[in-house]
């Protein structure tokens, strides 16, 4: 299994600022994975973050929106940049063990008023 | 790309009965099918997975079945308990815990 530690677990912030979320793992991970979830929604795939390269963002989402940090094979960041309320939603991480499941961060609920 | 499906959105059962929740996928190429529980302000949890050389998996009261031909797997809980009562999403990859993409999700309620 996998220890994951996300960052902030909520926040409210106001519309045109940015917000960085972290994500620590307690083990060496090739690849790192940042999902959306909107109220009462399924989990939705932002981008797969791998050590070294950029990351690879899916259909909808974009660079300049969503900036993809990830130093090396424990941690990443995802920033939600220029944010408008339609950003409110929680923002996961999570990790692929062994090649099998994922394992979830905590979330961040994030609030844009 | 991959396509989930997920039926029903929203299932209430009587504590002890059984609870069944259906997916379909549409890549012939997805190779591994977990079904993770979230409950309320939680993070989704892995309660059992099924890869694509297994027809059946168990676990206590959870079961998975996976039909390759007709592209659908299915959860079965047995003896529903009230603290079975969360949201459950499947999810299909095609690489073995990569490129997850999962289901809209069933809120299953189980009533005392």
């Amino acid at each position: 299994s996998a220890v994951i530690s996300q960052k902030p677990s909520r926040d409210i912030c106001q519309r045109g600022t940015s917000l960085t979320i972290q994500c620590q793992v307690d083990s060496q991970v090739t690849m790192m994975f940042w999902y959306r979830q909107q109220p009462g929604q399924s989990l939705t795939l932002i981008a797969t973050a791998n050590q070294g390269s950029e990351a690879t963002y899916e259909s909808g989402f974009v660079i300049d929106k969503f900036p993809i940090s990830r130093p090396n094979l424990t941690f990443s960041t995802l920033t939600v940049s220029n944010m408008s309320p339609e950003d409110s939603s929680i923002y996961l991480c999570s990790v692929g063990v062994q090649g099998r499941e994922a394992f979830f961060g905590q979330g961040t609920r994030l609030t844009v008023v | 790309g991959e396509n989930v499906e997920q039926h029903p959105s929203t299932l209430s059962v009587q504590e002890g009965d059984s609870a069944v929740i259906k997916c379909t996928y549409s890549d012939s190429a997805s190779n591994y099918f977990p079904w993770y529980k979230q409950e309320l302000g939680k993070r989704p949890q892995l309660i059992i997975d099924i890869r694509s050389n297994v027809g059946e998996k168990k676990d206590q009261r959870i079961a998975v079945t996976l039909n390759k031909t007709a592209k659908h797997f299915s959860l079965h809980i047995t003896e529903t308990q009230p603290e079975d009562s969360a949201v459950y999403f499947c999810a299909a990859s095609s690489n073995y815990g990569q490129n997850f993409v999962f289901g809209p999700g069933t809120r299953l309620s189980v009533l005392p």
